[in-house]
C-alpha cells in the first residue's frame, strides 16, 4: 500500500520556466512533509521541508505547498534551470517521534536549455 | 565536515549467501537510518538505530537486520539473499533523529543478488 504517492514518474521543462512536482498522501497521522533531490550514483539531497501546521514554506527557487484537506504537496521551481535535473522524491513522517521517512517512488525531472 | 559514507559501494552476491553493508555517519550524528531503493517500491525505511538501539523498524522480514557500535557506524546485515534482494541500500544519519532534524544520506551500497 503506497502511502506516498508521485504520480508523474517524469516531467520535462524549458529552462526559466516553472516546474510543478506533485505528491498525494493518504495517511492522515503524517504531519510532517519533505522533498528530496537525487541525481545518478549520489544518495539523496535535502531540498525543503513544511510542517502540517504551515500551508507555504519557501526558500530561494523552491516553493512547497501543503493543501492537508486534499492531502496534497506540490514542489515549485522557479525559474527552473538545466541543474535541477534530477528525481525528486517527496516524504512524509507522522510525529512525534523518531525518523521514519514515508518516501513516494519519485519524480525525473530534466529541464532542457 | 566529511559526509555519510558507505562501503562497499557495489556488491554481487548470490542467492543464500549472506551480506553486509557498512555505514558511517557524519561526525557527531547519533542516529542512523536504512533504507532500500528499488525501482518499482522507491524507497523503503528498513530501520534506526541510536546509540547502539534499534529505536524503529520498517516491514521487513527477520532477514534484514542490524547493529549499531559505540562511535556510532552502523551495519546491516541481510541473510539467505533473494533475488528481490537486489537494490540499493541507502543509510542516512542524523544527530539526533528527531522528526525534524534533516537526515543526510550517504551515495548507497548497490547489491546485486544472482
Amino acid at each position: 500500500d503506497q502511502q506516498v504517492k508521485q504520480n508523474s514518474p517524469s516531467l520535462s521543462v524549458q529552462e526559466g520556466r516553472i516546474s510543478i512536482l506533485n505528491c498525494d498522501y493518504t495517511n492522515s497521522m503524517f504531519d510532517y512533509f519533505l522533498w528530496y533531490k537525487k541525481y545518478p550514483a549520489e544518495g539523496p539531497t535535502f531540498l525543503i521541508s513544511i510542517s502540517s501546521i504551515k500551508d507555504k514554506n519557501e526558500d530561494g527557487r523552491f516553493t512547497v505547498f501543503l493543501n492537508k484537506s486534499a492531502k496534497h504537496l506540490s514542489l515549485h521551481i522557479v525559474p527552473s534551470q538545466p541543474g535541477d535535473s534530477a528525481v525528486y522524491f517527496c516524504a512524509a513522517s507522522a510525529g512525534p517521534g523518531f525518523q521514519k521517512l514515508v518516501f513516494g517512488t519519485g519524480t525525473r525531472l530534466l529541464v532542457s536549455p | 565536515k566529511a559526509g555519510v559514507t558507505q562501503t562497499p559501494r557495489y556488491l554481487i552476491k548470490t542467492r543464500g549467501q549472506q551480506v553486509t553493508l557498512s555505514c558511517s555517519p557524519i561526525s557527531g550524528h547519533r542516529s542512523v537510518s536504512w533504507y532500500q531503493q528499488t525501482p518499482g517500491q522507491g524507497l523503503q525505511f528498513l530501520f534506526e538505530y541510536f546509540s547502539e538501539t534499534q529505536r524503529n523498524k520498517g516491514n521487513f522480514p527477520g532477514r534484514f537486520s542490524g547493529r549499531q557500535f559505540s562511535n556510532s557506524r552502523s551495519e546491516m546485515n541481510v541473510s539467505t539473499l533473494e533475488l528481490g534482494d537486489s537494490a540499493l541500500y541507502l543509510c542516512a544519519s542524523s544527530r539526533a533523529g528527531g522528526q525534524e532534524e534533516t537526515q543526510y544520506f550517504g551515495p548507497g551500497t548497490r547489491l546485486l543478488v544472482l
